[in-house]
């Protein structure tokens, strides 16, 4: 399978808790989004790498909220402090360069207890 | 703010049937405009797009109309099927932002 692939599928966690999850994207994707899902909504976006360079950051993403791509291959996100309100499915996409399309991967749903 | 606005919300039809979803916009830097189908457990999966320099465009069962004066846009699904049961979503694109912008989503049922 060579779509986007992400880990864990599911994560269930106490409030506060540090939690990180991991992207695999398309491999010759240069482009990699980070994106939020709450129930009944569409995706709001979050973050984008072109490479490993991020380059642009939603004011949904809180100081808590940090993603990397350290090599611009996978990307990992992590939110610390986890509060009720980060509970969602957190998408992450890849393309190519421009307005090629985004591929998502099935998500991490998080649950906070 | 929402940008991409959809509707409706929900819709039921018999199979065979034609559901018709609508989304308009207001940012008229977008420039891209793909439309997605979505299943429970699922990311959302990309059916069809188009520009807004094109009036309409097919691919097999499922077709985009777009009217750029109006700033509106709308997926059709022709001969649905209980398969097509799922959410749609419509997206839209600027160049400038390099990210989507997704519309609030259509559960639609095919009933058999």
């Amino acid at each position: 399978d060579t779509g986007v692939s992400q880990n864990p599928r599911h994560k269930i966690t106490k409030r506060g808790q540090n939690v990180t999850f991991r992207c695999d994207p398309i491999s010759e994707h240069n482009r990699l989004y980070w994106y939020r899902q709450t129930l009944g909504q569409g995706p709001e976006f979050l973050t984008y790498f072109q490479n490993e360079a991020q380059l642009e950051k939603s004011r949904l993403l809180s100081d808590r909220f940090s993603a990397e791509r350290p090599k611009g291959s996978f990307s990992t996100l992590e939110i610390q402090r986890t509060e009720q309100g980060d509970s969602a499915m957190y998408l992450c996409a890849s393309s190519g360069t421009g307005d090629q399309p985004q591929h998502f991967g099935d998500g991490t749903r998080l649950s906070i207890l | 703010q929402q940008q991409v606005k959809q509707s409706p919300q929900s819709l039921i039809v018999q199979k065979g049937g034609i559901p018709i979803i609508n989304c308009a916009y207001e940012n008229t830097a977008f420039d891209y405009f793909p439309w997605y189908q979505q299943f429970p457990g699922k990311g959302p999966a990309l059916l069809i797009a188009i520009r807004p320099d094109v009036s309409e465009k097919k691919e097999g069962r499922f077709t985009i109309s777009f009217n750029k004066s109006a700033k509106q846009f709308s997926l059709h699904i022709m001969d649905s099927q209980p398969g097509d049961s799922a959410t749609y979503f419509c997206a839209a694109w600027e160049a400038a932002g390099n990210k989507l912008t997704f519309g609030g989503g259509t559960r639609v049922l095919v009933k058999p």
